[in-house]
């Protein structure tokens, strides 16, 4: 298997702009992880989904960020409108469907908001 | 959320062994302790986990004090390839897999 995979790789936008980051996680991992991680904050959870179902958004900031699961083999992290402050690594991690099972990261997206 | 504390950097020598601590004095019988590991420019790796007996695998050992307040991660011989952030994590069996990072260890690996 090849891993989470997670694009873009980076991204370069402009304040005000719309950015989507995807995710396609291990197959047959039953949950999905959206996460971020800047400087001064260390690593958050934003949210999670089972089963394609969001299960805890409780870390994602504000409403300008918004996370789909349209099937099992997709997901989306989306910032509408983008902000500096929203500059970070996002990472996308999936597991089974399993609590005690670990957690396989993908290699993140590197946004900047300028 | 369960809270762990780890020192903020740690060094150690090329093919000597690392023990890197971790208190998790609020610990409740069913959360597990997890172990993550991330290199840099990576995303986090899984390393080890367990619940109240020593484990070890490949990468690692873990060994569990007896109340399970704190564990310690085991390193038999560091490498520089083993120049990581360490993240001692508590994972609570009722929040789905959750896992709540902290500012972890940085480990740097003089050869």
């Amino acid at each position: 298997d090849a891993g989470v995979i997670q694009s873009p790789r980076h991204e370069v936008t402009e304040m005000g702009q719309e950015v989507t980051l995807r995710c396609k996680p291990i197959s047959g991992h039953d949950y999905l992880f959206w996460y971020r991680q800047t400087m001064m904050r260390g690593l958050e959870l934003l949210i999670y989904f089972n089963n394609n179902v969001p299960i805890d958004d409780s870390g994602m900031p504000e409403d300008r960020f918004s996370a789909k699961m349209p099937n099992a083999s997709f997901s989306t992290l989306k910032i509408q409108p983008s902000e500096p402050r929203d500059s970070a690594v996002y990472f996308c991690a999936s597991s089974w469907d399993r609590t005690q099972e670990t957690q396989y990261f993908g290699p993140g997206t590197r946004l900047l908001v300028l | 959320d369960a809270k762990t504390t780890q020192p903020n950097s740690m060094e150690s020598n090329e093919e000597e062994p690392v023990h890197l601590p971790c208190n998790h004095s609020t610990i409740s019988g069913t959360d597990y302790i997890h172990w993550y590991r991330q290199l840099p420019s990576q995303g986090p790796e899984y390393v080890i986990h367990g619940l109240t007996s020593n484990v070890n695998n490949r990468m690692a050992s873990l060994a569990i004090a007896e109340d399970r307040k704190s564990s310690t991660l085991i390193l038999h011989r560091a490498t520089l390839r083993d120049a990581a952030v360490y993240y001692c994590i508590l994972k609570v069996e009722n929040q789905g897999g959750k896992l709540i990072f902290g500012q972890g260890t940085e480990l740097s690996v003089k050869p």
